[in-house]
C-alpha cells in the first residue's frame, strides 16, 4: 500500500517570505513523488516530480522540492512567496511499477500581501 | 498542446438518473485516468486505460459506474442510478508514458439533487 500525509491543513505566509509545504510518504518500494497545485474550480496543475537522481528537484513557477529518503519526506519550497501562489497544494506518490497516484488531503496556502 | 478537455463542466441531476461524462486527453497521450475528488480531499483513483484497454478499476468503482475508451482516444464515464454520495468532482488525466506526469483536466462537478 502507498500513502501520503500532508500534516498541515493550512499554511499562511507573508509575500516575499519563504514558503514550505510538508509531505511525508509511505510506500513499500521506490517512490515516485509529485506535487500539484489546484486553483478554485480547476483541475490539478503539475509542479514537479521526483523519479530518481538529485534529491533537489526544481519545478514550475520557482518551486522546488527536496526528497529525503531517511525521513520519507518530499517537502515543497519556494524562496519568496507571491500572493498568486495562494492555492491548494497536493502531494502524490506512486510506486515505480504502478501508474495510479495516491494523493494527500491537500494543504491550503494563503500568501498575504 | 490543448490540454485535457472535460465535458460538461457542471452537471446537476436528480437522484436515480443516469449521467455520462466525456474526457478528451492530450492527443498523443496513450494513458488515461479517472479520479474522483470530494470536498476537502485529494483525488482518489477510479480507473486507468492504456490505449483502449481498461487495465485497472478501483473498488470505488461500483457496478453503477462504467468507463470506456473505445478507440483509444476520448473516454466516457457513466454513472447509472445516481445517488447522493456520487456528488463530487470527476477528474480525468492523461500521460504519455509511465514516468511522465499526469496532466489533469478541469473536471466535471456532479451535483445530485
Amino acid at each position: 500500500a502507498q500513502s501520503v500525509a500532508q500534516p498541515e491543513d493550512q499554511v499562511n505566509v507573508a509575500e516575499g517570505n519563504p514558503l514550505t509545504v510538508k509531505c511525508t510518504y509511505s510506500v513499500s518500494g521506490n517512490p515516485y513523488l509529485f506535487w500539484y497545485v489546484q486553483y478554485p474550480n480547476r483541475g490539478l496543475q503539475f509542479l514537479l516530480k521526483y523519479i530518481t537522481g538529485d534529491n533537489l528537484v526544481k519545478g514550475s513557477y520557482g518551486f522546488e522540492a527536496e526528497f529525503n529518503k531517511s525521513q520519507t519526506s518530499f517537502h515543497l519550497k519556494k524562496p519568496s512567496a507571491l500572493v498568486s501562489d495562494s492555492a491548494l497544494y497536493f502531494c502524490a506518490v506512486r510506486l515505480g511499477n504502478d501508474y495510479k497516484l495516491s494523493f494527500g488531503a491537500g494543504t491550503t496556502v494563503t500568501v498575504r500581501a | 498542446d490543448t490540454g485535457v478537455s472535460q465535458d460538461p463542466r457542471h452537471k446537476i441531476t436528480k437522484r436515480g438518473q443516469n449521467v455520462t461524462f466525456r474526457c478528451d486527453p492530450i492527443s498523443e497521450h496513450n494513458r488515461l485516468y479517472w479520479y474522483r475528488q470530494t470536498l476537502g480531499q485529494g483525488p482518489e483513483f477510479l480507473t486507468y486505460f492504456q490505449n483502449e484497454a481498461q487495465l485497472e478499476k478501483s473498488r470505488l468503482l461500483s457496478d453503477r459506474f462504467s468507463a470506456e475508451r473505445p478507440k483509444g482516444s476520448f473516454s466516457t464515464l457513466e454513472i447509472q442510478r445516481t445517488e447522493q454520495g456520487d456528488s463530487a468532482m470527476y477528474l480525468c488525466a492523461s500521460s504519455l508514458g509511465v514516468n511522465q506526469p499526469q496532466h489533469f483536466g478541469d473536471g466535471t462537478r456532479l451535483s445530485i439533487l
